[in-house]
């Protein structure tokens, strides 16, 4: 079993709609929870940084995590087909250090 | 801000060469950066963890003598790929560790990728 689990897709989604995204993990130590984009062949851009339970938001991304059930989130509000993308949870179990991804989801936004 | 390139972009070589690649921090300083490696359609690699002014750390499985890293500033990482052979071409994306999140929380900025192809 992987660490972080994170379904592959593809998830498509009409323009304007909400893209809902998650990850489960095992591993209880993890504090940290980061979401990235990555476009094809290109670096993964950070999204939105997380710190413990809770809601974050950030224009039309929120993200939010749920340390109980090893659960996160991340909700794309009015999605655009500049969203298509594949993306890519991630955390770690203390700042800084090393991060386990997901394996990804690709997302695609129709017009 | 939280700026990282890498170069080159993409290079193609023979096999039985070496490749170096760089990484640099653009507007802040790395004291730890990461080099990842990623096949198509699959997640994230880590293969090791560099430090300014140390040896790095290899991740399991991943041969040091052949995947060199050196770390020569806080701004600069390299990673040469060896005696490269067609096994070796993928797509290699380094990160650098920075502490300007709010906070003083440290998360990671990553470059725009480096594709490698061995003939």
């Amino acid at each position: 079993q992987k660490e972080v689990e994170q379904d592959p897709g593809p998830l498509s989604v009409p323009e304007g709609a909400i893209v809902s995204l998650n990850c489960t993990y095992s591993n209880s130590a993890f504090q940290y929870f980061m979401w990235y984009r990555q476009y094809s062949r290109k670096g993964p851009e950070l999204l939105m940084y997380t710190y413990s339970s809770g809601n974050k938001e950030d224009g039309r991304f929120t993200a939010q995590v749920d340390k109980s059930s090893k659960y996160i989130s991340l909700f794309i509000r009015d999605s655009q087909p500049s969203d298509s993308a594949t993306y890519l949870c991630a955390m770690t179990q203390a700042a800084g250090n090393k991060l386990t991804f997901g394996g990804g989801t690709r997302v695609l936004v129709k017009p | 801000g939280a700026v990282v390139s890498q170069h080159p972009s993409w290079v193609i070589c023979k096999s039985g060469t070496s490749v170096k690649i760089e990484c640099r921090s653009l507007d802040f300083q790395a004291t730890t950066m990461f080099w990842y490696r990623q096949f198509p359609k699959q997640s994230l690699m880590l293969m090791a963890t560099s430090n300014e002014g140390s040896k790095a750390t290899y991740e399991q499985g991943v041969e040091k003598d052949k995947f060199l890293i050196n770390h020569a500033s806080l701004t600069l990482s390299t990673l040469t790929v060896t005696s490269a052979h067609p096994e070796d071409s993928s797509f290699y994306i380094c990160s650098a560790r920075s502490n300007r999140q709010a906070g003083n929380t440290d998360t990671q900025y990553f470059g725009p990728g480096t594709r490698l192809t061995v003939l």
